[in-house]
Parts: structure tokens; sequence; C-alpha cells
């Protein structure tokens, strides 16, 4: 079974440009969550798509948003880009809609903003 | 307001010695907890986790989690490290209201041979 993928692996960007992040969920799974890890902050929430919709959205600014598809894949956008927003973008599927489930993840994108 | 503490940054100890990551949760209603594990440039490995039932939790690679109610606890631990146990790894809570996890800011654990 293929597990969570993202692509692409590592993006250099400069500030005030936009990027686009894409993750397929593991075969079957619905729900799609998007963390950010930035250096010495940990893993912060910032979206969860399920069955096609936005489902909860962590404390980022509008300019980060994204989208998931009828094949459950998903994309994360992030307009205007910002210096701290360098960081590993970590997508993570889930089989069964349930707090008792755990998140399975992918290798995650590496963004570096300059 | 909900949370996970991992109160220790890193945590060292020498090859064959036992472990101890410590995770301490602050949530409303009954927890669900799990325990992730992240190697250098990788995404995180889902270890093991505690729903209801039994207090100690089996998971991967030999590792066990204590929960503690009264302490409002979840200590990952193992009874030999191995060196390539070294890796970052984080206690997560999963909250009652929403399907998302909350994530400790994680502990490094450095295993010496």
């Amino acid at each position: 079974e293929a597990g969570v993928t993202q692509s692409p692996t590592h993006l250099i960007k400069t500030r005030g440009q936009q990027v686009t992040l894409r993750c397929s969920p593991i075969s079957g799974h619905t729900s799609v969550y998007w963390y950010q890890q930035a250096l010495g902050l940990g893993l912060q929430f910032l979206l969860w798509y399920d069955e096609g919709e936005e489902r909860n959205r962590g404390n980022f600014p509008p300019r980060f948003s994204g989208r998931q598809f009828p094949n459950y894949s998903s994309e994360l956008n992030v307009n205007a880009l910002e210096l701290e927003d360098s960081a590993l973008y970590l997508c993570a599927s889930r089989g069964d809609r349930g707090r008792n489930s755990p998140l399975h993840f992918g290798n995650g994108t590496r963004l570096t903003v300059t | 307001a909900q949370s996970v503490a991992q109160p220790e940054d890193q945590v060292n100890v020498a090859e064959g010695n036992p472990l101890t990551v410590k995770c301490t949760y602050s949530v409303s209603g009954n927890p669900y907890l799990f325990w992730y594990v992240q190697y250098p440039n990788r995404g995180l490995q889902f270890l093991l986790k505690y729903i209801t039932g039994d207090n100690l939790v089996k998971g991967s690679y030999g590792f066990e989690a204590e929960f503690n109610k009264s302490q409002t606890s979840f200590h990952l631990k193992k009874p030999s490290a191995l060196v390539s146990d070294s890796a970052l790894y984080f206690c997560a809570v999963s909250l009652w209201d929403t399907d998302k996890l909350i994530f400790g800011t994680g502990t490094r654990l450095q295993v010496f041979p």
C-alpha cells in the first residue's frame, strides 16, 4: 500500500511569490490534514479537509488556503510568501473519520523563502 | 485551553538503558493520545495510541506508553534503548470537538553507544 505522497520535496521561492504544494493521501483515505513544522516551533495545524470540504482551519492568515479534489488529493496554496513561511509542510491522511484513528504522514515539502 | 506539553527538549540515554520521554496533557473530556517519531528529513511515523482500557499501551519498535489519568500524563518508555532510536518524538492529543491532532513541541532523543 502506497503511503501519503507529497510533491515537490524541496522548493525555493522568493518573498512575495506564490507556491502550491500537493498531497496524495493513502488510497481509501478521505481526510487530509496540513501541518507546518517551522524550526523550533513544533507542528502547527493548518487545514483539515474531508470529503472535499474544508472542516477546520488553524490560526494562519488567509493567504494560506487549499482545496481537496474529488479523488481526495489536496493542494496547499500560500500567497505573498514571507520569510517566516520557510518550513517543512507536512500532509497527513486518515482513514476512519474519528479522533481515535492515527494520522499517516507524508515526508513533507521543504519550503525555503529567500 | 486544550494542550499537550513535552517538558524536555532533549533526552540523552546510553544504549541498553531504559528511556522515558515525558508528555502531559490538558483537554476536555476523555483524551485520545498518540506518540509519533520523526527521523531527519522525514514525516512523522505513528508509534502507538491510547484510546481506552489498559493504561499500558504497547506499540512499534518495542516502545510502550503509560497513561496516568490522575497525573494527566502519557509518558513514552522503552526498556532498552538502541542507537537507532535517536530521533524526534512527538506526543499528540485528539480533541473531543474536532478531528484534528494537537502536537507537543517534540523531544529529541539521543542514544549514545
